[in-house]
């Protein structure tokens, strides 16, 4: 069963545009990570929320966790090439437990 | 620094052979993962070691084996390998466990089992 879905599964972007990334799930995560991973290599961690309702910024990257701590959401402004990559989020059930990873994004962003 | 290097890159095997894929961490984390990824599923854990000599089952254990004989390596077997077990498999370590420790990750390993 995989508890944490993305949407959308793929996107396709011209450069300077915005869009928004979603992570949902039924079950409540005590905090929540954001990884970007690049082709051929392993996922880079982005950031970590742990409080309903926080938001993060990470230069062009607002990063929201929802109220119910159940879902977040990652909003790229004016996109650009650099983000091109697979975008996948990431839950702790309780606390000092093993992660649970989404079914991940892929954002293309072109020229 | 290397951070987190796996080794081999990429492999084809037979159904039925065996391997080894080797993690190698410089940072002297206890904690060591080994996931595997496969397309629209994100990462799935397959087993885990919270420190040296140890082990344990992950989400999706079967048919693989791992040792953690030394704090700075985590091996994961295939003892007969299946056209299943064809992904990518990525280990990670971190200093500590859960969410508020950054995970590293290695580059990969593509794995094609025929």
């Amino acid at each position: 069963t995989q508890l944490l879905e993305q949407s959308p599964q793929f996107l396709s972007i011209q450069e300077g545009e915005n869009l928004t990334v979603y992570c949902n799930s039924s079950s409540v995560f005590s905090s929540l990570q954001w990884y970007r991973q690049e082709p051929g290599e392993g996922p880079v961690l982005l950031v970590t929320v742990v409080t309903g309702g926080e938001v993060k910024k990470l230069k062009r990257l607002t990063f929201q966790f929802g109220d119910a701590r159940k879902d977040s959401s990652l909003h790229i402004t004016a996109a650009q090439p650099g983000d091109t990559g697979l975008y996948l989020c990431a839950g702790e059930k309780g606390t000092a437990s093993k992660l649970t990873f989404g079914t991940g994004t892929r954002l293309q962003v072109t020229l | 620094n290397a951070g987190v290097t796996q080794t081999p890159k990429f492999r084809v095997l037979k159904t039925g052979q065996s391997m080894t894929l080797l993690c190698a961490q410089d940072m002297n984390h206890e904690y060591m993962y080994w996931y595997r990824q496969d397309p629209g599923m994100g990462l799935r854990l397959i087993h885990y070691s919270v420190g040296e000599g140890t082990t344990a089952k992950g989400e999706v254990p079967d048919g693989y084996n791992v040792s953690r004989l030394k704090k700075q390596n985590f091996l994961l077997g295939l003892e007969s390998a299946a056209p299943s077990q064809t992904s990518v498999y990525f280990c990670a370590s971190s200093r500590g466990w859960g969410a508020k420790e950054t995970q590293y990750f290695g580059p990969g390993t593509r794995l094609l089992v025929l």
